[in-house]
């Protein structure tokens, strides 16, 4: 039972376009939430995140948006850079446990 | 800052053998370390929390005594694979928590290969 949903699996955007991630959750225990970029063979690297106490954090060309009602959340980069292709990750954790839960990963391509 | 290195970076090793994968934190304390299992295109998935000074908890599913887990300081954690199979060939990524901060921070990644 996969409790971080990220459902596609690959996201093509043209450079300077928005580009939006999707991420659904399950576990209404989860109130903190992260999104990771990865490259492959590297760890993920920290992009931004989000408490659920609030609904959008801001962070540069970077605003993570949370709808706790729908259990969703989503990652919004403008502008789009060819920097930005990438996997993206979004994860999870609540109270009481550290580790995090991950979702199966978005592949974002930015196209020139 | 907030540098965590894991080493070796690849590994090959013979079915049956023992392989260990080093986590550590250059320039910050962790008391918890975190070992996490990725297969191609598939999730990170948490395999163990690993507390300095104590035991390892482990995730359901995940065998203790396949995946040893020692954290004998506060700025190392040591994964051993002890008689790996090659279904145990995975990208094994650590990630450390800051003492004081409370971020975590991801290595690099290990990739090991049974044959």
């Amino acid at each position: 039972d996969q409790q971080v949903k990220q459902n596609s699996p690959s996201l093509s955007v043209q450079e300077g376009r928005i580009s939006i991630l999707n991420c659904d959750y399950t576990n209404s225990m989860f109130d903190y939430f992260l999104w990771y970029k990865k490259y492959p063979a590297e760890g993920p690297t920290f992009l931004i995140s989000i408490s659920s106490i609030k609904d959008k954090n801001e962070d540069g060309r970077f605003t993570v948006f949370l709808n706790k009602s729908a259990k969703h959340l989503s990652l919004h980069i403008v502008p789009s850079q060819p920097g930005d292709s990438a996997v993206y990750f979004c994860a999870a954790r609540y109270g009481g446990a550290d580790g995090l839960t991950f979702g199966k990963g978005t592949h974002l391509i930015i196209q020139p | 800052g907030a540098v965590v290195s894991q080493h070796p970076s690849r590994v090959i090793c013979k079915s049956g053998t023992s392989v260990k994968i080093e986590c550590r934190s250059l320039d910050f304390q962790a008391t918890t370390m975190f070992w996490y299992r990725q297969f191609p295109k598939q999730s990170l998935m948490l395999m163990a929390t690993s507390n300095e000074g104590s035991k390892a908890t482990y995730e359901q599913g995940v065998e203790k005594d396949k995946f040893l887990i020692n954290h004998a300081s506060l700025t190392l954690s040591t994964l051993t694979v002890t008689s790996a199979h090659p279904e145990d060939s995975s990208f094994y990524i650590c990630s450390a928590r800051d003492l004081y901060s409370y971020e975590q921070y991801f290595g690099p990644g290990t990739r090991l290969t049974v044959t």
